[in-house]
């Protein structure tokens, strides 16, 4: 079974719309997460943190559940320029001191108008 | 800018032959991975410095690929006798620390194409 897990997509969701990704990890002890996003051909930039209180920044929110070791994020009011790759992102169990970022196939959306 | 930069951008190169691609981190940052991305799928990592030293290199898929930070700020990825199967992006990162945020500076990547 692989660390990090998604539904690689793509979503094709027109403007406005909501949009949910979702994403599994098989390591019950791993520490840390977050969502990156990718766009095409470019390098792969954080764009959040997710918390088990749940984690809100602007249309995006990013929660985690870690009883079934699942990861969402939610697009609301879905614009053309959030078109990219969300990669799902876990730091597994604290073993050699540092954070080794362990980063799912990510999932693609397409926004259209 | 004062990014993370990648050189070359792309190579491409016929298999057997010798490769080294070179990350030149943010100024200050102690920490720098490399990660190599095949095409529809994520990052995966390969190594990580703290430093000069290798913390971790569990991620080189074999004794072909070696890495080195000298001098604790730029940073070499060498890779021997290449495969087609070695064709990817190679992407270094960096940050301040090795524990952190989980935010990772990524520079644009060297495109590897062996023939």
């Amino acid at each position: 079974r692989k660390e990090v897990e998604q539904d690689p997509g793509p979503f094709n969701v027109p403007e406005g719309a909501t949009v949910a990704f979702n994403c599994t990890y098989s390591n019950s002890a791993s520490q840390s997460f977050f969502w990156y996003r990718q766009d095409c051909r470019k390098e792969p930039k954080l764009l959040m943190s997710v918390y088990s209180s749940g984690n809100e920044d602007g249309r995006f929110t990013a929660q985690l559940n870690r009883a079934s070791q699942y990861i969402s994020l939610l697009i609301r009011d879905s614009k053309l320029s959030d078109s990219a790759t969300y990669l799902c992102v876990v730091v597994p169990p604290l073993n050699t001191g540092f954070q080794k970022l362990v980063f799912g196939t990510g999932t693609r959306l397409l926004v259209s108008p | 800018g004062a990014g993370v930069s990648q050189t070359p951008s792309n190579k491409v190169t016929e298999k057997g032959k010798y490769v080294e691609l070179r990350c030149d981190p943010i100024s200050g940052h102690t920490a720098l991975y490399w990660y190599r991305q095949s095409l529809g799928q994520g990052p995966e990592f390969l190594i990580y410095f703290q430093g000069t030293g290798a913390a971790d290199d569990s991620g080189l898929p074999n004794d072909r690929f070696f890495a080195v930070r000298p001098e604790g700020s730029v940073s070499t990825l060498k890779i021997q006798r290449t495969e087609r199967g070695d064709s990817a992006v190679y992407l270094c990162a960096s940050s301040p620390q090795g524990r952190g945020t989980g935010e990772l500076f990524f520079g644009e990547g060297s495109r590897l194409t062996v023939l």
